[in-house]
């Protein structure tokens, strides 16, 4: 039973571009979470998704943006990247209902020059 | 004041020991208290999952919460070297609208020692 999965693993861009991560949740889950990073931190929520909408947002500028497929997968797009947005992006996937536990994939490092 | 308070350590102990990490936190309304463990390189692994106040064990691992204190801890007995790694205690808002957010404590790097 495959877990989690995110792509690429690790990213590198410039100033000023666009990146797009993708996130594939754990098989039966349909909720889906993003994550940042950033070194010696803990995770700061950005948003999450469900039923293909976006049902709450963390405190992110709207260059952070994402979408979820009708298969539950879901991908994060970052416009006009700033250096600091290095980070390691994190997305978690949960079955929808308050009880229920988040479960994180190993990431997609992204390294701003 | 951040939501969540965690000492980031590092925290170096000898094999075999017992292990206490704790997390205070500010905000009411956390519903859920979580325990994830982080190695280099990794996501964030679920170690414990608690709601109510009091302790819930699984193997090595016991884990504590004082909603009345807003506290929470996690206990690791028999530490091995292999338990070396962050750990990063999280907790989870249950939001209007829907849908649920976790907030986490900076992470505590633990390193066990032979």
């Amino acid at each position: 039973d495959a877990g989690v999965t995110q792509s690429p693993t690790h990213l590198i861009k410039t100033r000023g571009q666009q990146v797009t991560l993708r996130c594939s949740p754990k098989s039966g889950h349909d909720t889906v979470s993003w994550y940042q990073q950033a070194l010696g931190q803990g995770p700061q929520f950005i948003f999450q998704y469900y039923e293909e909408e976006e049902r709450q947002r963390g405190n992110f500028p709207d260059r952070f943006s994402g979408h979820q497929f009708p298969n539950y997968s879901s991908e994060l797009n970052v416009n006009a990247l700033l250096l600091g947005d290095s980070a390691l992006y994190l997305c978690a996937s949960s079955l929808a209902g308050r009880n229920q536990p988040q479960h994180f994939g190993d990431g997609t490092r992204l390294s701003i020059l | 004041q951040k939501e969540v308070e965690q000492d980031p350590g590092p925290l170096s102990v000898p094999e075999g020991a017992i292990v206490s990490l704790n997390c205070t936190y500010s905000n009411s309304a956390f519903q859920y208290f979580m325990w994830y463990r982080q190695y280099s390189r990794k996501g964030p692994e679920l170690l414990m999952y608690t709601y109510s106040s009091g302790n819930k064990e699984d193997g090595r691992f016991t884990a504590q919460v004082d909603k009345s204190s807003k506290y929470i801890s996690l206990f690791i007995r028999d530490s091995q070297p292999s338990d070396s790694a962050t750990y990063l205690c999280a907790m989870k808002e249950v939001l209007t609208g829907g849908g649920n957010k976790l907030t986490f404590g900076t992470g505590t790097q633990l390193k066990v020692e032979l």
